[in-house]
């Protein structure tokens, strides 16, 4: 059985002050690993699609790197708006249109 | 463009009831996936449809059940609530197999409580 897990949970960061999140991962068969941003009251917002290690993507502020085991979001120079929960979720070859995530790291930016 | 659109937002029914939650798919799209999110968690599969049959189903009870109408809307029905069933309930939206490549679009939810 797929499964994702998020490091850390929660995450406070100054205004300016990068970090990055973890994802590891357990898969039989990696079809794509997935970011999304969720803000309080509203749906997942898609981020990245990941296929295989190696494998890197950008968007503004933020860069999604995947290994064989994990990825990371790295997030460069954060602005306060950068503030929500970052869900990270797999979905596996095997004919299955499900995405498994995990519970997610809920990252605060400071002004 | 319209986004998933889901309705009601917010539903407070008693244990043993039955509900019914619905979903309009973003515009062009006619997959429609269901997740559940209790609080402090990620969202859990529930099922998915497509061309109006369930095409996959996630560790759900029978108690959860689906529909798609041709027009690619979907309802989600939960009969014999209990109170673990109260949660954030989701609704994705996808072109065909495409979700992998341009990310499954999902409604603002339906936040269920059962009391």
């Amino acid at each position: 059985e797929d499964q994702v897990t998020q490091s850390p949970e929660a995450l406070r960061l100054q205004e300016g002050e990068s970090s990055s999140l973890n994802c590891s991962y357990t898969v039989s068969g990696l079809r794509g690993l997935f970011w999304y941003r969720q803000d309080p009251g509203k749906g997942p917002e898609f981020l990245f699609t990941l296929y295989s290690a190696g494998e890197e993507k950008e968007k503004e502020r933020l860069k999604a790197t995947l290994t064989k085991k994990e990825s990371f979001l790295h997030i460069t120079a954060p602005k306060p708006e950068d503030s929500a929960t970052y869900l990270c979720a797999v979905q596996d070859h095997f004919g299955n249109e499900k995405l498994t995530f995990g519970t997610g790291t809920r990252l605060t930016i400071i002004p | 463009d319209a986004g998933v659109t889901q309705s009601p937002t917010h539903l407070i029914k008693t244990r043993g009831q039955q509900v019914t939650l619905r979903c309009s798919p973003k515009s062009g799209h006619d997959t429609v996936s269901w997740y559940q999110q209790a609080l402090g968690q990620g969202p859990q599969f529930i099922f998915q449809y497509y061309e109006e049959e369930e095409r996959q189903r996630g560790n759900f009870p029978d108690r959860f059940s689906g529909h798609q109408f041709p027009n690619y809307s979907s309802e989600l029905n939960v009969n014999a609530l209990l109170l673990g069933d109260s949660a954030l309930y989701l609704c994705a939206s996808s072109l065909g197999d495409r979700g992998t490549d341009y990310g499954y679009t999902f409604g603002s939810g339906t936040r269920l409580t059962v009391v």
